[in-house]
């Protein structure tokens, strides 16, 4: 079974762009949840999606948004950009529940300039 | 709102010693989950642990979750040069009625092993 894929691996912007990132999940997973790791903050959780819907969403500005397509691929926007968000973005798809194991994507690197 | 707190947050020793993580939460958690993160790698599940006082090992890994579900560590014995990364706990618990049931991870104990 294929694992989680992020795409693009590796992105560089500069200051008030605005950016897309996707995420494929592990076939058969329906929740994709997407955190932001940095150096000094670890991992913080963004937002959640289960079909189609926002499940749950952490303590990020409205510049983030995500949505998720009926075939469970998710995306993220991050708009006006800033260089404190300068991270690695990682998304992790599970089948159903909280419960269940999550399985982590190999992230895309962002770098604001 | 809930909060899992990690320690030590860096960690160094000779290869051959044993190495301890710990995780405390702020609220009761109804399962802990652990995760090793390779340097430039991303987190990859080593274990899920659900009921009070569990231990769980794999080959020289032990995980323990507490009486209280609250509390979590991962101990390593006689650690090898493979065993560098970044150990994360990560705590499902009631983040409250607008967040709902939520996975909050710790900040991690970043291990490095002398050979």
């Amino acid at each position: 079974k294929a694992g989680v894929t992020q795409t693009p691996r590796y992105l560089i912007k500069t200051r008030g762009q605005q950016v897309t990132l996707s995420c494929s999940p592990i076939s058969g997973h329906r929740s994709v949840s997407w955190y932001q790791q940095t150096p000094g903050q670890g991992l913080q959780f963004l937002f959640e999606y289960f079909s189609e819907t926002q499940r749950n969403k952490g303590n990020f500005p409205g510049r983030f948004s995500g949505r998720q397509f009926s075939n469970s691929r998710s995306e993220m926007n991050v708009s006006t950009l800033e260089l404190g968000d300068s991270a690695l973005y990682l998304c992790a798809s599970r089948r159903d529940t909280l419960q269940e194991t999550q399985y982590f994507g190999p992230g895309t690197r962002l770098l604001v300039l | 709102g809930q909060q899992v707190m990690q320690i030590p947050q860096y960690q160094h020793v000779q290869e051959g010693e044993d190495f301890t993580t710990y995780c405390n939460s702020s609220t009761t958690l109804s399962n802990i989950q652990w995760y090793k993160q390779r340097p430039g790698g991303h987190p990859v599940f080593l274990i899920q642990l659900v009921k009070s006082g569990e231990v769980k090992k794999q080959k020289r890994l032990t995980f323990q979750f507490g009486e209280a579900k609250k509390n979590s560590s991962l101990h390593i014995t006689a650690t090898q040069t493979t065993d560098v990364g970044t150990y994360f706990c990560a705590g499902l618990g009631w983040a409250g009625e607008t967040s709902g049931s939520r996975l909050t991870f710790g900040e991690g104990t970043q291990l490095t092993v002398n050979p």
